[in-house]
This record gives C-alpha cells, structure tokens and sequence, in this order.
C-alpha cells in the first residue's frame, strides 16, 4: 500500500462548480497536512496547511483533515479557469523533515 | 515575497558528464531539500539538509548525488556521473526552524541525452 494516495484525474467541472479533491494515507503518524497546486512545468505552490485534525478555510479554499479515517480534502468554491493545474497532498510527521507526495490531481476548470 | 530560487531553468548535459544545479534558500530558513519530479510522475523526496548536513535522504538519492551548502547562501546538489534516468524537474525547497510549511523553487529541468 503506498503511503499518500490520490487519483490522477483528469477531472473536468465546469466554471463556478465546487471542486472536491482527496488523499486518503496510511501512516497515522502523519501530523502536518499541506496542499499544493503545481502548473504546468512549474514548482509547487503551497496554497493550504492544516496541522492534525480539523477545518482550515482560505478565501474559496476549504481544507478538511479526518484523522481517524486517514482522509483529507481541499475544496475549491466557485472554480474559475485560473485554478486548472495539478493539485498534489502532501504531509508529514513530527519526526521527520521530509513531506510525502501524492501523485496529483490533475483538475481543469472548463469556462 | 520570500521565495527560492533555483538556477539553472535548463540544463541539457551529456551522459556521463558531471551536473550541479544551484539553490538560493529563503533567507533565514534552516531545513533545505530537494525532490524531483520525472515527466508525468509524483514529486519525490532526495534530501533534507539541516545544520550542515544531511538530515535524510531516500533511495533515490545514491552515492552519484551530493549536497553542499558552500556559504551562507546557497544550497547546490551535485550529480557526478549523469544517467538517462536522471532526466527530471529537480526542485528545492525550504522551512524556517519553526514552521511545517515547506516551500519550493521553480525547478531546474535536466535533460541528460
């Protein structure tokens, strides 16, 4: 079982839908709880951070940690064209340096 | 807005021949790393770097890798004999000794032919 799990994608909405996306992991060690957006041939952009279980809201950004079902989510409200790229988990715990990846959600906001 | 820098953008090099791709940190971060990312695949982690030296690293990152911090500045990781298979985005990315975001450069793309 790989650590950080997260479908590929592609997923297609239209413009102003609510976009789900999700990471479900298996290591409960796991405190720090990131996600980032990458476009194309570029680094990752951290746009939301989460420590331990909990709901962190930013602007259209909504970040969601389940803990006891090893789950995450970010949602985007009223997606715009703007917010096509790929959307990557990514998490640690306390007693390592490193983050894991997801492989990536490759998401694309249709006008 | 901090941010890491990452030079070069694109370096395309000769199997075999010796690569160094250059890092500037956010100044006054203390953990430093580098991943890379193969065309079409996940992000993976190298190396983590604190006070001086290496903090981790993973599989990936065997004897023909290293990492240098040469002054207080910069951050470089050396491949000293270029595979095919080494052809990828590298990133690098730092944190601050008191925070758990980490942030990433723009990424030096390696085309070894």
């Amino acid at each position: 079982q790989k650590e950080v799990e997260q479908d590929p994608g592609p997923l297609s909405v239209p413009e102003g839908a609510i976009v789900s996306l999700n990471c479900t992991y298996s290591n409960s060690a796991f405190q720090y709880f990131m996600w980032y957006r990458q476009y194309s041939r570029k680094g990752p952009e951290l746009l939301m951070y989460t420590y331990s279980s909990g709901n962190k809201e930013d602007g259209r950004f909504t970040a969601q940690v389940d803990k006891s079902s090893k789950y995450i989510s970010l949602f985007i409200r009223d997606s715009q064209p703007s917010d096509s790229a790929t959307y990557l988990c990514a998490m640690r715990d306390s007693s390592a340096s490193k983050i894991i990846f997801g492989s990536g959600t490759r998401l694309s906001i249709r006008p | 807005e901090p941010e890491v820098t990452q030079t070069p953008s694109h370096q395309v090099t000769q199997m075999g021949q010796e690569v160094i791709l250059r890092c500037v940190p956010i100044s006054n971060h203390l953990y430093f790393y580098w991943y890379r990312q193969i065309l079409g695949q996940k992000v993976e982690f190298l190396v983590s770097f604190y006070n001086n030296e290496i903090s981790e690293k993973s599989e990936i990152f065997d004897d023909q890798f290293s990492v240098e911090r040469p002054d207080g500045s910069n951050f470089t990781l050396k491949i000293r004999s270029t595979k095919l298979e080494d052809s990828a985005m590298y990133f690098c990315a730092s944190r601050s000794g008191t925070g758990n975001t980490i942030y990433f450069g723009e990424g030096s793309w390696l085309t070894v032919v």
